[in-house]
């Protein structure tokens, strides 16, 4: 079984700041990781993934994130964040089959 | 390129009714389909997920169903609504059982009273 934690449930920071939302995952199997954004009532947009390869996966509107095996996380990063960027986040690993954690409100303060 | 369509957008029912819920997907062939329901505040729940026509998986024992009766298009019903069915419903599209990246529509908010 898998399993995805969001050690935050609301992160506030203000505009221009660097953001940092935190990961952790479990599986028994190889994952796949990935990061999705939610715009208030609408779908859920990719950000960014990590199949294989290089540990520092870029995405898309300038975010970031690293996959660390030893320490089960795959945390995301902006070094400096807009106000458009205030909207939820969900991490996600893929086993069997796509298990989420339960999202992080960022909130871009002006 | 893909897309992948919901509808309708909003939806207010009353308890006991029936409930119709339409997902299509254009720009491929033969993707796997998903439903997810998200309740407020809580992340995304695996409703079901289909990989061909009248082939359906059902993740959780509850009040819906669902059914593919064309290769891009995915219907999520109930023959009576609950109040707990209330929440935001989003369907989504991979390129096959084992590919590892899915796609969502943008979702269809339903509220029942």
């Amino acid at each position: 079984a898998q399993s995805v934690t969001q050690l935050d449930s609301q992160v506030p920071v203000f505009e221009e700041a660097p953001v940092e939302l935190r990961c952790n995952y479990s599986s028994s199997v190889s994952v796949y990781l990935f990061w999705y954004v939610q715009y208030p009532n609408q779908g859920l947009q990719l950000l960014l993934k990590y199949l294989s390869g290089s540990t520092l996966v870029k995405g898309i509107n300038g975010f970031e994130a690293e996959f660390n095996k030893s320490q089960t996380s795959f945390h995301l990063r902006k070094p400096s964040v807009h106000i458009s960027d205030t909207a939820e986040y969900f991490c996600a690993v893929r086993g069997r089959q796509l298990t989420f954690g339960s999202g992080t409100q960022l909130t871009v303060l002006p | 390129s893909q897309t992948i369509h919901q509808w309708p957008a909003t939806l207010v029912q009353p308890v006991g009714s029936p409930l119709s819920l339409e997902c299509t997907v254009e720009g491929t062939s033969n993707p796997n389909l998903y439903w997810y329901r998200q309740a407020a505040g809580r992340g995304l729940q695996l409703l079901f997920y289909s990989v061909g026509i009248g082939q359906i998986s059902s993740e959780v024992p509850q009040n819906l169903s669902a059914s593919r009766p064309q290769d891009r298009q995915f219907i999520l019903s109930s023959k009576k609504l609950l109040l707990s069915d209330s929440g935001f419903y989003l369907c989504a599209w991979s390129g096959g059982l084992y590919q590892e990246t899915q796609y969502f529509g943008p979702g269809t908010r339903l509220l029942v009273l």
